[in-house]
């Protein structure tokens, strides 16, 4: 059971828009900020969103995130194929002193 | 641009301690900016943080771990390591190393990643 909660799939097709959520608590998504990751298949997750909303360079705009409150979420905009992955969020969380990932959300793009 | 490999086995039998290397090109474990990390992912399953360490040795460790982890630095090599003691079938996983920027933890830069199956 993971301190972060995402749903365990989300599919759309190409050209939709999609949203994967992540709940947390207050110690966690509540205090600090939200990170995302894109884990396509056989490969390391690569930095997809930090800081809540921030993209890294090379990382196309039709990725965005947004925080409020205790829940965060990843929205992908003009879905392609290439986007088929699996995604976690992560934020250190100041109770456990530590920090945690969601379950992680399997996109498929139908 | 930074680069992590990790090394070492890929096969470690119960009870015994599981160790792993990670080597960092294009940047410097010394840095004062940034931590590193090491992250594991057991087969079909999600991510698990395990622990970083800072260039002056300071670490922390997800606590469900704690008892059985140790991750050191050697600055001299530019290599960072992660120990795990006691290890049992459920620490069979992918393990990552990965650059941690620190205070706001979030991980740019990622090794390929290691299986490591422990059985005897």
């Amino acid at each position: 059971q993971s301190v972060l909660t995402q749903p365990p799939s989300a599919s759309g097709t190409p050209g939709q828009r999609v949203t994967i959520s992540c709940s947390g608590s207050r110690s966690n998504i509540g205090s600090n900020t939200v990170n995302w990751y894109q884990q396509l298949p056989g490969t390391a997750p690569k930095l997809l969103i930090y800081s809540n909303n921030q993209r890294p360079s090379g990382v196309p705009d039709r990725f965005s995130g947004s925080k409020s409150g205790t829940s965060a979420s990843l929205a992908i905009s003009g879905l392609q194929s290439e986007d088929e992955a699996d995604y976690y969020c992560a934020a250190w969380d100041d109770s456990l002193n530590g920090g945690v990932f969601g379950g992680g959300t399997k996109l498929t793009v139908l | 641009q930074v680069q992590l490999q990790e090394s070492g086995p890929g096969l470690v039998k119960p009870s015994e301690t599981l160790s792993l290397t990670c080597t960092v090109s294009g940047g410097s474990v010394s840095s004062r900016s940034y931590y590193w990390s090491w992250i594991r992912q057991p087969p079909g399953k999600g991510l698990e943080w395990i622990g970083y360490i800072s260039y002056s040795g300071s670490t922390n460790y997800n606590p469900s771990l704690k008892s059985r982890v140790t991750i050191s630095v050697d600055t001299s090599k530019n290599q960072f390591s992660l120990k795990l003691s006691s290890v049992t079938a459920a620490d069979t996983a992918v393990y990552y190393c990965a650059k941690d920027h620190g205070s706001a933890w979030f991980f740019d830069y990622w090794g390929q990643g290691t299986l490591v199956t422990v059985s005897s």
